[in-house]
C-alpha cells in the first residue's frame, strides 16, 4: 500500500517568512495529493490540493509542487502570518479508495 | 447544509463496553470514511464506504464495524472497547470515491477507555 513520509515534524518560522513543507509517497500510482490544515479542536480542513497531470498549483499565498520522478511534492506558505499556525497534512492516493497521510508537522509562526 | 456532522462530542468507556459513533451528512456524497487520530501517528482510515451497502477495510479495522444503510449516514461500532481505542475519531464524506474531490471532515469524537 501507499506510504505517506512528511519531515520534519515541526516548523518554526517569523512572521512574513516562507515555510516549505515536504512529503514524499512509495506508490508510483497516486495520481491525488492533498493538503489539510488542522487548527487546534477542529477536524482537518483542505487548503489545497493537485493531481499528478500537474507540476505546479498557487492559490494567493499557498502553493503545491509535484515532482513525480522523485515521488515528492510540497507545500509552500509565503508571507506566512499568526493564523497559519496549525498542524498541515499531506496526503497520497490511487485507484484504492484509499486516502493515506502523512504524520502530520506543527507549523508556529512566531510573530 | 450542516455539512459532516458527528456525536457524540466526547464519550468516557469502559473497557469491554460497546457504543456507536454516529456521523452524518448532508451534502449527498457518495464517499463516507472513518479515521482515528492519535499523537504522532497522523490519520489512519479505519473503514470506508463508496455509498450506501458497499463498505471497506482501511488501515486499522480490527475492533471496529461499520454499514452503510442510507446515503447520509455512517456509523462507526466498538464491539468491545479496550484502552487502545482511546483516541480522536474523525469521519468524513467526498463527493465521489472514484475520482478523488475534497474530504469534508466533521468535528471529531474524543474517546476515552478507561
Amino acid at each position: 500500500g501507499e506510504n505517506v513520509e512528511q519531515h520534519p515534524s515541526t516548523l518554526s518560522v517569523q512572521e512574513g517568512d516562507s515555510a516549505v513543507i515536504k512529503c514524499t509517497y512509495s506508490d508510483s500510482a497516486s495520481n491525488y495529493f492533498p493538503w489539510y490544515k488542522q487548527e487546534l479542536g477542529k477536524g482537518p480542513q483542505l487548503i489545497i490540493d493537485i493531481r499528478s497531470n500537474v507540476g505546479e498549483k498557487k492559490d494567493q499565498r499557498i502553493a503545491v509542487t509535484l515532482n513525480k520522478t522523485a515521488k515528492h511534492f510540497s507545500l509552500h506558505i509565503t508571507e506566512t502570518q499568526p493564523e497559519d499556525s496549525a498542524v498541515y497534512f499531506c496526503a497520497a492516493t490511487g485507484a484504492n479508495s484509499k486516502l493515506t497521510f502523512g504524520k502530520g508537522i506543527t507549523l508556529s509562526v512566531r510573530p | 447544509n450542516a455539512g459532516v456532522t458527528q456525536t457524540p462530542k466526547f464519550q468516557v468507556l469502559k473497557t469491554g463496553q460497546s457504543m456507536t459513533l454516529q456521523c452524518a451528512q448532508d451534502m449527498n456524497h457518495e464517499y463516507m470514511s472513518w479515521y482515528r487520530q492519535d499523537p504522532g501517528m497522523g490519520l489512519r482510515l479505519i473503514h470506508y464506504s463508496v455509498g450506501a451497502g458497499i463498505t471497506d477495510q482501511g488501515e486499522v479495522p480490527n475492533g471496529y464495524n461499520v454499514s452503510r444503510s442510507t446515503t447520509e449516514d455512517f456509523p462507526l461500532r466498538l464491539l468491545s472497547a479496550a484502552p487502545s481505542q482511546t483516541s480522536v475519531y474523525f469521519c468524513a464524506s467526498s463527493y465521489s470515491g472514484r475520482v478523488w474531490h475534497e474530504q469534508y471532515f466533521g468535528p471529531g469524537t474524543r474517546l476515552t477507555v478507561t
